[in-house]
């Protein structure tokens, strides 16, 4: 099992680009999730989705747009990228929620310049 | 507003033990999680704690009190490979991660 896999590791966008962050899982979690995490802060929800078809905003949308056609693809979507969205994007997965654990991809690095 | 606080950086020495300390508000608790994430890399599960007491897997354990918001995450038999940051996160009433900025343990030889 490849367990959760984003591509790609980096990428760099002009300011007002756009791009779509890959996250694929194999372990057939009904729960996905977007964070991003930047220095000296904890990991913030973007989007999150119980299930193909249902997707919901989390803490810090703005910017972002996500989709969830099957269950082992979640895919993040950057439009007019800002030099703000500079991050580091993790996408997760688990099978539950209370005393699941999330499962993480390696993280995509993303500049804006 | 919801707050997760731990201690930004901390220095233990190899064969020793270390205590990391998270203390939390957050509008309801389903459950505390502990990660474990080397730089450059992603966040790795390491405990969970629902109801009060100790939670014990090999050299660590992890304590909860409730009725106090605070986990106390504890390293024994220190290795090199130890260091990383630990991100302490509490599952709130919508069932969402919140999330620490995590420790930087330091371990010296």
């Amino acid at each position: 099992n490849a367990g959760v896999t984003q591509t790609p590791k980096f990428r760099i966008l002009k300011i007002g680009q756009s791009m779509t962050l890959q996250c694929t899982q194999d372990m057939n979690h009904n729960y996905m999730y977007w964070y991003r995490q930047d220095p000296g802060m904890g990991l913030k929800l973007i989007y999150y989705s119980v299930g193909a078809g249902i997707t919901d905003k989390g803490e810090v949308p703005n910017g972002y747009n996500v989709s969830r056609s099957t269950t082992e693809d979640f895919p993040l979507r950057l439009e007019l990228a800002a030099p703000s969205q500079t991050s580091v994007y993790f996408c997760a997965s688990s099978y539950g929620t209370s005393g699941n654990e999330q499962f993480f991809g390696p993280g995509t690095r993303l500049t804006v310049l | 507003g919801q707050n997760i606080d731990q201690p930004t950086e901390m220095t233990a020495t190899e064969g020793a033990i270390v205590q990391i300390n998270c203390t939390y508000q957050t509008s309801g608790f389903n459950g505390l999680f502990w990660y474990q994430q080397h730089a450059g890399e992603a966040p790795t599960f390491l405990s969970y704690n629902v109801l009060d007491g100790l939670e014990e897997k090999g050299r660590f354990s992890s304590f909860l009190s409730r009725s106090k918001g605070y986990s106390d995450l504890l390293l024994k038999e220190l290795q090199m490979k130890d260091s990383a940051s630990y991100l302490c996160a509490v599952m709130d009433s919508n069932y969402q991660l919140i999330w620490g900025a995590g420790t930087k343990l330091i371990i010296k030889p």
